[in-house]
């Protein structure tokens, strides 16, 4: 059964950078058909993807964060991980790392991490 | 972007009713429509994917359908287990895109 495990500071403050890492147990993040995403929700909204990486490297990201974010991947540690620069208050939300298929819906999720921006 | 919008926001419905949510894309999605369910606290789970495509182990009360811009995710007899927000999303077009959930509540 695929797992995903999502870590990371839960507090950050505001103008630094935001740096998250999701471990994958029970699969490989090689595979050739499977994206590795980064979804976030701020506290009582709604879900806002952020970015996605497929395993040859190729990412994916949202144009409104795009200037800000990098996904990579670690294939020999199984991690993928996300760096949002520049965080505002904004930017507090549960972030949630998830596989998608290859067909751009997640099927497999983390449990989330709730990282805020405070000074 | 894409806008995905779902109405209602809120629905009250009572065990055993058939509920209906509906989601419109701002432009021509084809089938390219996930529906998710989410649980307070909890991450979203898949329940439909290419608009009527039951994801595996998730009840046959559940079923999506349409096409292009216009969605509808059914739920045939509202169980006790069904009350959570349910979001829609797309995939046809970077970015991907949600809508803003339609909470389920008890009446």
């Amino acid at each position: 059964q695929l797992q995903l495990q999502e870590s990371g500071p839960g507090l950050v403050k505001p103008a630094e950078t935001l740096s998250l890492t999701c471990t994958v147990s029970g699969g490989s993040i090689t595979s050739t058909t499977y994206y590795w995403g980064w979804i976030r929700q701020p506290p009582g909204k709604g879900l806002e993807w952020i970015g996605s990486i497929y395993y040859s490297g190729s990412t994916y990201y949202n144009p409104s964060l795009k200037s800000r974010v990098t996904i990579s991947e670690d294939t020999s540690k199984t991690q993928f991980s996300l760096k949002l620069s520049s965080v505002t208050a904004a930017d507090t939300a549960v972030y949630y790392c998830a596989r998608d298929l290859g067909g751009g819906y997640f099927v497999y999720w983390g449990q989330g991490t709730l990282v805020t921006v405070s000074s | 972007d894409i806008q995905m919008t779902q109405s209602p926001s809120t629905l009250s419905a009572s065990v055993g009713d058939r509920v209906t949510i509906t989601c419109r894309a701002s432009q021509s999605i084809s089938s390219w429509l996930a529906w998710y369910q989410q649980k307070p606290g909890k991450a979203p789970k898949l329940l439909i994917y290419k608009a009527s495509s039951l994801e595996s182990g998730v009840p046959s009360r559940f079923s999506g359908s349409g096409s292009g811009t216009e969605f509808t995710l059914t739920i045939s007899s509202l169980q006790p287990d069904d009350f959570a927000t349910y979001y829609c999303q797309q995939y046809n077009n970077y970015p991907w895109t949600f809508g803003q959930g339609t909470k389920v509540e008890i009446k």
